[in-house]
């Protein structure tokens, strides 16, 4: 079993919707947890990052933790074409581990 | 802005060769990392280095090794390449060994024939 696991989609959505994205994980010692957006034929770019439970918003995108029940999740509202990317989530004691990323399309 | 600058965006190698992918980053950053990252498996660990002449083996080190000289590069080698190596190599840096906010290069896309 996977320390991280990710749905890897695809997920397509008309501009507009709300888009949501999930990760579990099964270490409990993750204390960071983080998602990054990959735009093709680019590296992944730190999007957001909360430490511990609970939520987190920035503008369009809100990051909310669980470790209760080792769930994590981004949710984009207002989603534009733009923001059609990979999104990995990742989570960290020491070191990063990450998902194996969704790829989002938002159709104009 | 931090940069994270990886030498080769695509390389292309042939089975047995010894090949080199180099990453420099800019910003004085103490820690640097390896990855490799494949459909449907996601970003996995190499090696990372906390320190200059300092490594440590990741997730996946078998075939790979690496190299830190110089606090701003990080050099992986692939002794003998091979075709299950053929993948997106990342490069990445952070100042914070709690590890939030890696910077990452653009990626190197290696194919072994």
């Amino acid at each position: 079993q996977k320390e991280v696991e990710q749905d890897p989609g695809p997920l397509s959505v008309p501009e507009g919707a709300i888009v949501s994205l999930n990760c579990t994980y099964s270490n409990s010692a993750f204390q960071y947890f983080m998602w990054y957006r990959q735009y093709s034929r680019k590296g992944p770019e730190l999007l957001m990052y909360t430490y511990s439970s609970g939520n987190k918003e920035d503008g369009r995108f809100t990051a909310q933790v669980d470790k209760s029940s080792k769930y994590i999740s981004l949710f984009i509202r207002d989603s534009q074409p733009s923001d059609s990317a990979t999104y990995l989530c990742a989570m960290s004691d020491y070191k990063l581990s990450f998902g194996a990323g969704t790829t989002v399309t938002v159709r104009a | 802005d931090v940069k994270v600058t990886q030498s080769s965006r695509y390389l292309v190698k042939r089975t047995g060769e010894k090949v080199f992918l180099e990453c420099v980053q800019d910003m004085d950053h103490e820690n640097m990392f390896w990855y490799r990252q494949d459909p449907g498996l996601g970003l996995r660990l190499i090696y990372f280095s906390y320190d200059v002449k300092m490594k440590e083996k990741g997730d996946i080190p078998e075939g790979y090794s690496v190299s830190r000289e110089k606090k701003e590069r990080f050099s992986l080698i692939l002794e003998s390449a091979s075709t299950n190596q053929t993948s997106m190599y990342l490069c990445a840096s952070s100042t914070d060994r709690a590890n939030y906010g890696y910077t990452f290069g653009s990626g190197t896309r290696l194919t072994v024939v």
